[in-house]
């Protein structure tokens, strides 16, 4: 089984860097991805790590620890159109298995 | 761009009533998911395959079954609605799992 864990909400202003969290208890593992969730829109692909380290696209990066079980998606000279909802999810080895597991989302708020 | 479609965006059903969602996709992709999101709990997956007629539950099938028949198309079928299925559902196609398309969504609300 796994278990993922990231902060509910994270509050920000425009302009300013926040990092969102996620901690997850796995039996094997391939990798972790991101997705970003507009109210009332679709989840779109935002990266995947599978190895440790810094994946930066753009103004977001993304950072897995494998050791640690921990990885966190770093969002840079935020806009008002970053807030959103956040999901990281985890695929792990058990069972040869395809089933990502999702965690329950952080709400990231931008304040002006 | 990748295309994922569901067949309605907002539907509404009666109690008991049999339900049919729809998704298509159009990039060739081996995999398909359906998942419910609720409030709080994230996405949660009901059903999964990986082929042409092929399927595997997920972490919530009950009250639910699938159908994929052809592998541009996952339908989602719920036999009898029930009021506590009314839910966001939202379908997804991949080439790899780690990097999944979804499609727009399909509020169901079952009176």
């Amino acid at each position: 089984g796994q278990s993922l864990e990231q902060p509910s909400e994270v509050t920000a202003v425009e302009g300013a860097i926040v990092q969102i969290n996620c901690t997850y208890q796995t039996s094997g593992f391939y990798g972790l991805s991101w997705y970003q969730q507009h109210d009332g829109g679709a989840p779109t692909f935002l990266s995947y790590n599978a190895l440790d380290g810094l994946e930066e696209t753009g103004r977001f990066s993304s950072f897995l620890s494998r050791s640690d079980s921990y990885g966190y998606l770093l969002l840079q000279e935020l806009q008002m159109k970053d807030s959103a909802s956040y999901f990281c999810a985890v695929r792990d080895t058990e069972g040869g298995s395809y089933i990502p597991t999702f965690g329950r989302g952080t709400s990231l708020i931008v304040h002006p | 761009d990748v295309k994922v479609t569901q067949s309605s965006r907002y539907l509404v059903k009666r109690t008991g009533e049999k339900v049919f969602l729809e998704c298509v996709q159009d990039m060739d992709h081996e995999n398909m998911f359906w998942y419910r999101q609720d409030p709080g709990l994230g996405l949660r997956l009901i059903y999964f395959s990986y082929d042409v007629k092929m399927k595997e539950k997920g972490d919530i099938p009950e009250g639910y079954s699938v159908s994929r028949e052809k592998k541009e198309r996952f339908s989602l079928i719920l036999e009898s609605a029930s009021t506590n299925q009314t839910s966001m559902y939202l379908c997804a196609s991949s080439l790899q799992p780690d990097t999944q398309y979804f499609g727009p969504g399909t509020r169901l609300t079952v009176l």
